[in-house]
């Protein structure tokens, strides 16, 4: 079974300053990992996903993810933070095989506030 | 291209009422879920169905239906509300034909049970 750990409820940054948001992982198999970014009151938003291929993924709003197989990690950055940026951070991992194609496991998401 | 669109968008229930949230998808999408989000919690899977008239227990199924009569559709019932069911429900899609599995959402179904 997988399941995703994301450390932090609340991350709290300076316009300008670097953004980092935890994601740990667990998976028997390799995995699909995912980041979504939600707004207030509105759906989910992909940001970025790794599906194998490069180890840093680079997604929309300048944001991008590094897949770390020996620390089974996925941690979210940009290196500089923009008011717009406010919003909630989803880390997830994707099911494997048969009926779990697709079921996406989701963390407890990282609430991301930019303070001016 | 509308998506992926939920119906209602906001609905308020007394305990034991009952009601069914809609889900459509215009993608033509295998895969439809239904996840709820409750603060501190992310998102639980409550059903899923991976075609046309088939469905099965996701993380939280309980008190809670689905069917899945037309593919393009995906019905989540609620046959007698709880206030624990109060939460916002999301749902989602994908193809089979995307190897990725990236989903996509709905902008919610905000419900409130008193």
């Amino acid at each position: 079974a997988q399941s995703v750990t994301q450390l932090g409820s609340h991350v709290s940054v300076s316009e300008g300053a670097l953004v980092l948001l935890r994601c740990n992982y667990s998976s028997s198999v390799p995995p699909y990992l995912f980041w979504y970014v939600q707004y207030p009151n509105q759906g989910l938003q992909l940001l970025l996903k790794y599906t194998s291929a490069a180890t840093l993924v680079k997604g929309i709003n300048g944001f991008e993810a590094e897949f770390k197989k020996s620390e089974t990690s996925f941690h979210l950055t940009k290196p500089s933070a923009h008011m717009s940026d406010a919003a909630e951070y989803f880390c997830a991992v994707r099911g494997t095989g048969g009926t779990s194609y697709g079921k996406l496991t989701f963390g407890q998401g990282t609430i991301l506030t930019v303070h001016p | 291209n509308a998506g992926v669109t939920q119906t209602p968008k906001f609905r308020v229930l007394k305990t034991g009422q009952s009601m069914t949230l809609l889900c459509a998808q215009d993608m033509n999408h295998e895969y439809m879920y239904w996840y709820r989000q409750d603060p501190g919690m992310g998102l639980r899977l409550i059903h899923y169905s991976v075609g046309e008239g088939t469905t099965a227990k996701g993380e939280v199924p309980d008190g809670y239906n689905v069917s899945r009569l037309k593919k393009q559709n995906f019905l989540l019932g609620l046959e007698s509300a709880a206030p624990s069911q109060t939460s916002v429900y999301f749902c989602a899609s994908t193809s089979l034909g995307r190897n990725t599995g990236e989903l996509f959402f709905g902008e919610g179904s905000r419900l409130t049970v008193l």
